[in-house]
C-alpha cells in the first residue's frame, strides 16, 4: 500500500531565507510523487512532479524537490522564500501500478513567512 | 490551460436537502474526482470516475453518490445533508488509461465549493 508523511504540519521561515518543507513515502511499486501547493481559499496547483526520470525536479516558483530513493524522501526546497510562498504544501503518490490515476494525499505542511 | 470548474464557490444548505455540486472540465480527461478537506484532516476521497457512467468509491462515501453522464462533467449528490458534511469540496480531473505517454497522473483541481450546511 502507498502512503506518504509530512514530517512538519507547519515551518516558519523568514523572507529571503531557504524553506525545506520534507516529505517521506512509502510504496511496493515505482512511484510518481508530487508536491501541490493551495493558497487561502483557492484549489490546489501543481508545483512539481516526479515520474521515474531525472531524481532533481524543478517546478514552478523557483521551488525543487530531490527523489531519494534510499531514504523514500521527496522534500521541497526553495532557496530564498518569498512572502507570496505563504501557503499549504501537499506531498502526494499515486501508485504507477493502478491505471486509475489514485492519488494519496499528505496532510499538508502550512508554511508561514515572515517578513 | 487546464480549466476545471466548479458550479458554485460559497453554498448554505439546510439538514435534510438533496445537495447537487457540479464540475466540469474542458481538457478531455477520462479520470475525475471528488475530495473533501478538513483541516488536519488533509483531502480524503469521496468517489472517482474512470470514464462515461464508471464510478468508484473513495475512501469516505457513506452519505454521498455522484453521476457522470458526459465525459466532462461529475456531479457530486448529497442524498440529505448533514452538518457533519460542512467542508470544503474539491473536484479535480486527471488523464486516464488511453494516454499513449506514460501516464503521470496528475490532477488539475477546481477553486472549491465551501459547503455549509445548518
Amino acid at each position: 500500500a502507498q502512503s506518504v508523511t509530512q514530517l512538519d504540519s507547519h515551518v516558519s521561515v523568514s523572507e529571503g531565507t531557504p524553506v525545506l518543507l520534507r516529505c517521506n513515502y512509502s510504496s511496493s511499486y515505482s512511484p510518481s510523487l508530487f508536491w501541490y501547493v493551495q493558497h487561502p481559499n483557492k484549489g490546489l496547483q501543481l508545483l512539481l512532479k516526479y515520474t521515474s526520470a531525472a531524481t532533481l525536479v524543478k517546478g514552478i516558483n523557483g521551488f525543487e524537490a530531490e527523489f531519494k530513493k534510499s531514504e523514500t524522501s521527496f522534500h521541497l526546497t526553495k532557496p530564498s522564500a518569498h512572502m507570496s510562498d505563504a501557503a499549504e504544501y501537499f506531498c502526494v503518490v499515486s501508485n504507477s501500478s493502478s491505471n486509475t490515476g489514485k492519488l494519496i494525499f499528505g496532510q499538508g505542511t502550512t508554511l508561514q513567512v515572515k517578513p | 490551460d487546464v480549466k476545471v470548474t466548479q458550479s458554485s464557490r460559497y453554498l448554505v444548505k439546510r439538514t435534510g436537502e438533496k445537495v447537487f455540486l457540479e464540475c466540469v472540465q474542458d481538457m478531455d480527461h477520462e479520470n475525475m474526482f471528488w475530495y473533501r478537506q478538513d483541516p488536519g484532516l488533509g483531502l480524503r476521497l469521496i468517489y472517482f470516475s474512470y470514464d462515461v457512467k464508471m464510478k468508484e468509491k473513495g475512501d469516505i462515501p457513506e452519505g454521498y453518490s455522484v453521476s457522470r453522464e458526459k465525459k466532462e462533467r461529475f456531479s457530486l449528490i448529497l442524498e440529505s445533508a448533514s452538518t457533519n458534511q460542512t467542508s470544503m469540496y474539491l473536484c479535480a480531473s486527471g488523464g486516464g488509461q488511453r494516454e499513449v505517454i506514460l501516464p503521470t497522473y496528475e490532477q488539475y483541481f477546481g477553486p472549491g465549493t465551501r459547503l455549509t450546511v445548518t
